[in-house]
């Protein structure tokens, strides 16, 4: 166990909806990554926040949105749901400082777009 | 290379063959390659953060070798057994300042008894 969660578990939505999602980080954890995780592809770099600032971006539209709590919970939003954006969203904490970067992985939300 | 590439995609083995794989990665701007463990259903968990070229990492019947030079980190699973059966991701870091984690789309192991 990581002992990171993310809720829900599986998530259906329709077309131009709104979604939210949640991860709780590991104790002392100051960075929180997501990633998107399409069938058949590696898991793709959405954002990262530090200290409740976003601190890096991929390649993800502004209506993929993300807050970072001060107790180092965070949420993922994503407006305007396209069918494309079935998938599974996984996030990942870390401590800034370890060498390398190891990142702690919850199991991730299954969202599926109708 | 530009993106991260692993192979093979799958590979299906028996219960006490030993297996290999391949992830080859950007040799410009390394900063540290990571190896997954994924299981359906569960989280992905790390294997090894390899860091330095020439590092080997050991965990078990489990290891890795990292060459930073020319792109590329192999890992090996000896004496396979049932519960190997996973999917394994490389994920590498350049050094841009954050933690950027690159994936490879994974080789899927099944292990026969």
């Amino acid at each position: 166990e990581t002992g990171v969660t993310q809720s829900p578990t599986h998530l259906i939505k329709t077309r131009g909806q709104q979604v939210t999602l949640r991860c709780s980080s590991q104790s002392g954890h100051n960075t929180v990554s997501w990633y998107q995780q399409a069938l058949g592809q590696g898991p793709q770099f959405i954002f990262q926040y530090y200290r409740e600032e976003e601190n890096g971006r991929g390649n993800f539209p502004p209506r993929f949105s993300g807050l970072q709590f001060p107790n180092y919970s965070s949420e993922l939003n994503v407006n305007a749901l396209e069918l494309d954006d079935s998938a599974l969203y996984l996030c990942a904490s870390s401590l800034r400082t370890s060498g390398g970067y190891e990142q702690f992985f919850g199991p991730g939300t299954r969202l599926t777009v109708l | 290379i530009l993106n991260v590439e692993q192979s093979p995609q799958s590979l299906h083995v028996q219960e006490g063959d030993s297996t290999n794989f391949t992830c080859s990665f950007p040799s410009s701007n390394f900063y540290a390659l990571h190896w997954y463990r994924w299981e359906t259903a569960k989280s992905p968990e790390a294997l090894f953060v390899m860091t330095l070229n020439g590092d080997e990492k050991k965990k078990g019947r489990i290891s890795a070798t990292l060459n930073t030079k020319e792109g590329y980190s192999y890992l090996y699973i000896k004496g396979s057994q049932p519960e190997d059966s996973a999917t394994y991701l490389c994920a590498f870091i350049r050094n841009t300042g954050f933690q950027k984690l690159v994936f490879g789309t994974g080789t899927r192991l099944l292990v026969s008894p």
